[in-house]
């Protein structure tokens, strides 16, 4: 079966700190992978998302995803975060035959100015 | 950008009574949509995945019969909940992608609120 973890229920940082979210999936198949941003009152948004090629994906507002398939994982991760980026972060899965997308419980990321 | 929207935003009803929520793609057409269920500080549950001109497929745990899917036309799947209970009060969100099912471009609805008295 198709699940997605993600193992920070609740980050909260400093401006300017490094910012990594971990997210682990468990699927047979080809994978899609997605990571959403929830701001306060928002729709969600894609902030990246990766099917093939070159497995470091670059996305929006300077957030970078990298796909270690033998680790099942795809981290999030920003080099500098900044208070505008405390949001809900979810990761996604995609797979392929079961033709769905599952999201992770998500990581609440608070930044504190 | 493409856009889904849903009415009502937010919607508050008596127990035992049924609520009708919409999900539209506003510019694009779209044979499947997704629906989902958020619950507070959680992450999304999908609950059933609508397919224009045939029947909904529920996920595990899912009542058919409590919630009801139709997508009756490319822009439009309705969910009915019905007989809504407190226990079913949440956020629901509907999704839908673009090009066919391609899902680079799965574009999120803003949610529906229902609160079930």
């Amino acid at each position: 079966a198709q699940s997605v973890s993600q193992h920070n229920h609740h980050v909260i940082l400093s401006e300017a700190a490094s910012l990594e979210l971990g997210c682990n999936y468990s699927y047979g198949g080809t994978v899609n992978l997605f990571w959403y941003v929830q701001y306060p009152g928002q729709h969600l948004q894609l902030l990246l998302k990766y099917f093939s090629g070159d497995p470091l994906v670059k996305g929006i507002k300077g957030f970078e995803a990298e796909f270690i398939k033998s680790k099942f994982s795809f981290n999030l991760r920003k080099p500098s975060v900044q208070w505008s980026d405390t949001a809900e972060y979810f990761c996604a899965v995609y797979g392929s035959s079961a033709s769905k997308i599952i999201f992770g419980s998500g990581t609440r990321l608070s930044i504190r100015p | 950008g493409a856009v889904v929207s849903q009415h009502p935003s937010r919607v508050i009803c008596k127990s035992g009574t049924s609520v009708k929520i919409e999900c539209r793609s506003l510019d694009f057409q779209a044979t499947t949509m997704f629906w989902y269920r958020q619950f507070p500080k959680q992450s999304l549950m999908l609950m059933a995945t609508s397919n224009e001109g045939s029947k909904a497929t529920y996920e595990q745990g899912v009542e058919k019969d409590k919630f009801l899917i139709n997508h009756a036309s490319l822009t439009l799947s309705t969910l009915t909940v019905t007989s809504a209970h407190p226990e079913d009060s949440s956020f629901y969100i509907c999704s839908a992608p673009n090009r066919g099912g391609n899902t680079d471009t799965q574009y999120f609805g803003p949610g529906t609120r229902l609160t079930v008295l």
